[in-house]
């Protein structure tokens, strides 16, 4: 069964670094998502892509974050200058939605700012 | 925008016993309830969702309900198993496939053998 992959599963980094989250989504999804949990917390929403851009974004998702579908199989979200409190797991969700509701959701990626 | 508030934040039941989750959202335009279960270190999986037009919906063990006058969801699990200990996240949307879930803030699941 196709899944959603996401690379790296671990980044660490230095305040004030710029980082590159990187997500290959279910290859014939048209719907594409960013999602972060802090440890231990609920997950909650950044942004959602579609049709080559941005269709909803968080109060989370300020001028810091951007996204990007760079070719036909990355989906990529960026964090110019990364805090401490941007310390998270972010995950990567597609969806398809001719045929299902359900957004896939990646094994994330662990976001650790030093 | 969406608030879910999501109940009891621990869940601790005997192992064949069943156990109920329940999530409030506040915006009546919200139309897709899924919830998802997430074990330690993995990603959230779709366990069962419903859609605001059906009432209630069951997959085996697992179903869930739905009260839209009264703005919630609750997720039911019987003859519960030990592999069903894991966090349980209710989610809500609004609008269509574009939109994100806004998520309760889950409910840890403990099956006692």
């Amino acid at each position: 069964e196709p899944e959603v992959t996401q690379t790296p599963s671990h980044q660490v980094t230095q305040m004030g670094q710029e980082v590159i989250l990187r997500c290959v989504p279910i290859s014939n999804h048209l719907y594409f998502y960013w999602y972060r949990q802090i440890l231990g917390q609920k997950v909650e929403f950044l942004v959602s892509f579609y049709n080559n851009e941005i269709s909803e974004k968080s109060e989370i998702f300020d001028d810091q974050f951007s996204v990007e579908r760079p070719d036909g199989s990355n989906f990529t979200l960026k964090i110019r200058s990364t805090k401490l409190e941007d310390s998270a797991m972010y995950f990567c969700a597609s969806g398809d939605f001719w045929r299902s509701t359900e957004q896939f959701f990646g094994p994330g990626t662990r976001l650790t700012v030093l | 925008g969406e608030n879910v508030e999501q109940h009891p934040s621990t869940l601790s039941v005997q192992e064949g016993d069943s156990a109920v989750i329940k999530c409030t959202y506040s915006d009546s335009a919200s139309n897709y309830f899924p919830w998802y279960k997430q074990e330690l270190g993995k990603r959230p999986q779709l366990i069962i969702d419903i859609r605001s037009n059906v009432g209630e919906k069951k997959d085996q063990r697992i179903a869930v309900t739905l009260n839209k006058t009264a703005k919630h969801f609750s997720l039911h699990i019987t003859e519960t198993q030990p592999e069903d200990s894991a966090v349980y996240f209710c989610a809500a949307r609004m609008g269509g496939g574009a939109d994100g879930l806004t998520f309760g803030k889950g409910t840890h699941l403990i099956i006692q053998p």
